[in-house]
């Protein structure tokens, strides 16, 4: 079975510019979600998908952050413009939903690594 | 709001040696989940081992165990006979108990020299 798959591995681009990163979740998870670890600093998170609905965006850092789930498979997350601070690697994870059984495990991309120069 | 505290930006370890990791938290809840999550270098970062704070009985899987202090709020990890592929960085991440995100720590980079 794939795991978690984020596109791309590595991306550099210069301030001003649009990111998309990308992110595959295992097959049959309906929770979706997107952390962030700045310069050596603690991984935050950023927001969670349950199938194509934003369950909770309270990590969002400004309006240039977009994500979206369409269909509820996989997830793109849209940085325009780019910002120095920006920069920093992006996990994706995802998560069965089984309904009460609220201890599901967490699976994790191996991240997007963003550099905005 | 919770937090989680890792003390050790890094930590060296002789390979077959026993090293242990730190990890506090706070919260004002008294049911949460905790976890260690390991990450090699390029690679995905993969549960270890988790800890409900309702159980007293420490976490164990195979050479990974957890000294969980629930008064004292902190969650290390004991890794024991160590070996090169436990070189990563290390994540302590708490749960609320009806929650879904994670909250980290900044990490531990842990170090195995043969």
């Amino acid at each position: 079975e794939a795991g978690v798959t984020q596109f791309p591995s590595h991306s550099v681009i210069e301030k001003g510019q649009t990111v998309t990163l990308r992110c595959d979740p295992i097959s049959g998870h309906d929770n979706l979600y997107w952390y962030r670890r700045v310069m050596g600093k603690e991984i935050k998170f950023l927001l969670h998908f349950v199938k194509e609905s934003k369950q909770d965006e309270s990590g969002m850092p400004n309006n240039r952050f977009l994500a979206e789930r369409t269909g509820g498979t996989y997830s793109t997350l849209k940085v325009q413009p780019a910002e120095l601070e920006d920069s920093g690697v992006y996990f994706c994870a995802s998560s069965q939903d089984l309904g009460q059984v609220m201890n599901t495990e967490a699976f994790f991309g191996q991240g997007t690594r963003l550099t905005v120069v | 709001a919770q937090t989680v505290t890792q003390s050790q930006p890094e930590m060296s370890v002789q390979e077959a040696e026993t090293v242990t990791l730190s990890c506090t938290y706070d919260t004002s809840e008294s049911d949460y989940y905790l976890f260690w999550y390991k990450q090699p270098p390029s690679r995905q970062m993969i549960l270890v081992i988790r800890q409900e704070a309702y159980k007293q009985q420490n976490a164990t899987e195979n050479r990974f165990s957890v000294n969980f202090q629930k008064a004292a709020k902190s969650f290390s990890l004991k890794i024991s006979d160590s070996q090169l592929g436990d070189a990563a960085m290390y994540f302590c991440a708490y749960r609320r108990e009806y929650g879904n995100k994670l909250v980290f720590g900044a990490g531990t980079i842990l170090r195995v020299k043969s």
